[in-house]
């Protein structure tokens, strides 16, 4: 089973403020890091798909880097909105898809 | 629409009582899945097909059961389930066994074993 870590494990955000997470996993065997959204009630929804060193995706408010070397990748919320509340998830892609636990970001007004 | 399609979406059974619960996916996808998530655990693979007639066990298969008879359809069996069971599921799916393309999630079945 490849170790996939998430950090923190859950936040809280005042609304208008930026913040950033971390997914951490073996540097060796990779393919492909996924991050996830997941808002009570629904599915997870795809936020980004990365498979080079020093990749950087951006959606609307949202960005994501990667570093393959060191095995990490950051989730960046600029100027956080309450429906950014959800729970975060990244996995790695080595032949099959390992999530890690998630961060729960809760955004107040 | 593309779309997964998981049912049921919540599920009462009693120990032992043989259950199926069915996904389909209607985009083509050769990849599907699924998983459980507990809380504090994130998503933790059960099964998964690469193709039709090719399944392999994730990181928690005990007491489940799969198939892959037709590319769409990827149902969850457990023959005898336990309260141990009692789990949040999803199913998902992908292109090309999900090296670098989003997965899809069903609805989720929230399942508990009594």
């Amino acid at each position: 089973i490849l170790n996939v870590e998430q950090s923190p494990q859950s936040l809280h955000v005042q609304e208008g403020d930026s913040t950033n997470f971390t997914c951490s996993f073996p540097s060796s065997n990779f393919y492909a890091l996924h991050w996830y959204r997941w808002e009570t009630a629904k599915s997870p929804e795809a936020l980004f798909v990365m498979t080079l060193n020093g990749d950087e995706k951006k959606k609307g408010r949202i960005s994501a880097t990667l570093n393959t070397k060191e095995g990490y990748s950051y989730l960046y919320i600029k100027g956080s909105q309450p429906e950014d509340s959800a729970t975060y998830l990244c996995a790695v892609s080595w032949g099959k898809l390992q999530f890690g636990a998630g961060t729960q970001v809760v955004v107040t007004p | 629409e593309a779309q997964v399609t998981q049912n049921p979406r919540y599920l009462i059974t009693v120990t032992g009582k043989k259950l199926t619960v069915t996904c389909s996916q209607n985009m083509n996808h050769e990849y599907m899945s699924w998983y459980r998530q507990d809380p504090g655990l994130g998503l933790r693979q059960i099964y998964y097909s690469m193709n039709v007639e090719v399944t392999d066990k994730g990181d928690v298969p005990e007491g489940y059961k799969v198939s892959r008879k037709e590319k769409r359809n990827f149902p969850l069996i457990l023959e005898s389930p336990s309260p141990n069971q009692t789990s949040l599921y999803f199913c998902a799916s992908s292109f090309l066994g999900v090296l670098n393309t989003e997965a899809f999630f069903g609805q989720g079945t929230r399942l508990t074993v009594v």
